[in-house]
């Protein structure tokens, strides 16, 4: 079935550096999204990707849907101490369009001050 | 703004018995997903509902069930628990199935479930 292959598994980086992860698939998809967990609480949607090539940016976040629409990366740029969390990769799966998303593994990111 | 609603925040049960997971959408939305995350995993889909009807089903064991109301909120049952449904489960939900379109969406603070 669908795999979604997020890496780095875990950062740990010092206040003020840049940070990248990327999502790869053996499949297309036709979205990207990237959510941001914190500890207890739900996934929260920081960037979603509609066209290949396309590159949005949030604020220090930027992220880019592949052209191969099999992957996807998130940057982060100058990281501050509320960055930390567990970032996900994520996009709708399956047949129907129901909107089911599939999750990558999660890149945990530490922040040191 | 008004976000998902979940209840209880925290559960905690003994094998066998009964859980039933509450999920408020945010108002206007008629799509409700369900989610469960295992201890250090990513969250993995259970299964959804538009406009009160069952739409998609994941992985959810056949012990749980789920409905969604007339005022479109969700309910999880959740029967003969086991030690290993002991996880954070999350609803999410959309507007006029926006998630189907890839939209994303937006998910609730979760209801972790311990199974002692």
């Amino acid at each position: 079935g669908q795999q979604l292959n997020q890496s780095p598994q875990s950062m740990f980086i010092q206040e003020g550096e840049d940070v990248s992860m990327n999502c790869t698939s053996s499949s297309i998809f036709n979205t990207w999204l990237w959510y941001k967990q914190d500890p207890g609480e739900g996934p929260v949607l920081l960037i979603a990707l509609y066209k290949a090539g396309e590159l949005t940016s949030n604020g220090r976040l930027t992220a880019q849907f592949g052209i191969t629409r099999k992957d996807s990366f998130l940057n982060i740029s100058a990281s501050i101490p509320s960055d930390v969390g567990i970032y996900f990769c994520a996009g709708p799966y399956g047949s129907g369009n129901t909107g089911k998303l599939i999750f990558g593994q999660g890149t945990t990111l530490q922040v040191k001050p | 703004a008004a976000g998902v609603i979940q209840s209880p925040r925290h559960l905690i049960k003994e094998k066998r018995e009964t859980a039933t997971l509450k999920c408020y959408p945010i108002p206007r939305h008629d799509t409700v997903y369900w989610y469960q995350q295992g201890p250090g995993q990513d969250p993995q889909f259970l299964i959804s509902f538009y406009e009160k009807m069952q739409s998609d089903k994941g992985s959810i064991p056949d012990r749980f069930s789920a409905q969604q109301f007339s005022d479109y909120h969700s309910e999880l049952n959740m029967s003969s628990l086991e030690l290993g449904d002991s996880a954070l489960y999350f609803c999410a939900s959309s507007l006029n199935g926006a998630g189907a379109r890839g939209y994303g969406y937006t998910f609730g603070s979760g209801t972790r479930l311990t199974v002692v």
